[in-house]
């Protein structure tokens, strides 16, 4: 089943403006990362955040994450062309020994020059 | 250089053929993975191998059978392709649970 559910699906903004993407996810975490996938291509690695962190901060990255709503959001300031892309959150989950990152269903972002 | 790499990167067969995607690491890894990612975009772990030994295999048919012949290899055989399999795989490599790297994926089309 789907770890992380991401809102919205698709987001469209104009350059220079913020984006904020949502992501919920069910079970307790070691970590939640977020990465980039441009069209056609494999996904980047953005920012990681650990359970026991509330903010992230990397350039014109925030990431939140509260645990107790099992929720993080990531914001992209000062938006440009080049952001366009999709964006994914994934979690490691706790206590599983899976070694393996549930994603997100990715939310869509089209930022408009 | 290529961290993480796919061969090849398109594939077209049709059905009932077998065929092999090749994935190769060069960050020293001791964690590899498999994705499948659908038309929709929806990413899902079909495979993971730690130090060469397999720890997780999700529901997937047992068609797919990866192979590792060391750490720094994690090929995917698929035997009897069917039309479903269309889809761009990933392969992905990480140390321990932390950031995971990926290759630019393979797009495999069964006509």
């Amino acid at each position: 089943s789907q770890q992380g559910e991401e809102d919205p699906q698709a987001l469209s903004i104009q350059e220079g403006e913020n984006a904020t993407m949502n992501c919920s996810y069910k079970t307790s975490i070691n970590n939640l990362q977020w990465y980039r996938q441009n069209s056609g291509r494999g996904l980047v690695h953005l920012i990681l955040i650990r359970s026991n962190e509330r903010e992230k901060h990397s350039g014109r990255l925030r990431v939140t994450l509260d645990t107790s709503k099992k929720s993080s959001s990531l914001l992209i300031t000062a938006s440009r062309a080049a952001d366009t892309a999709s964006y994914f959150c994934a979690t490691d989950a706790k206590d599983t020994g899976r070694r393996a990152l549930t994603f997100g269903s990715g939310t869509r972002l089209q930022v408009q020059p | 250089d290529t961290a993480v790499s796919q061969t090849p990167k398109y594939l077209v067969t049709q059905m009932g053929n077998d065929k092999s995607i090749k994935c190769e690491q060069n960050l020293g890894h001791d964690t590899m993975y498999w994705y499948k990612q659908d038309s929709k975009k929806f990413l899902k772990i079909m495979f993971s191998y730690n130090n060469k030994e397999l720890i997780i295999n999700e529901t997937v048919p047992n068609r797919f059978s990866p192979k590792s012949p060391d750490k720094a290899h994690l090929n995917l055989h698929i035997n009897s392709l069917e039309l479903g399999d269309s889809a761009v795989y990933f392969c992905a490599s990480s140390r321990y649970s932390y950031e995971q790297y990926f290759g630019p994926g393979t797009r495999l089309t069964v006509t």
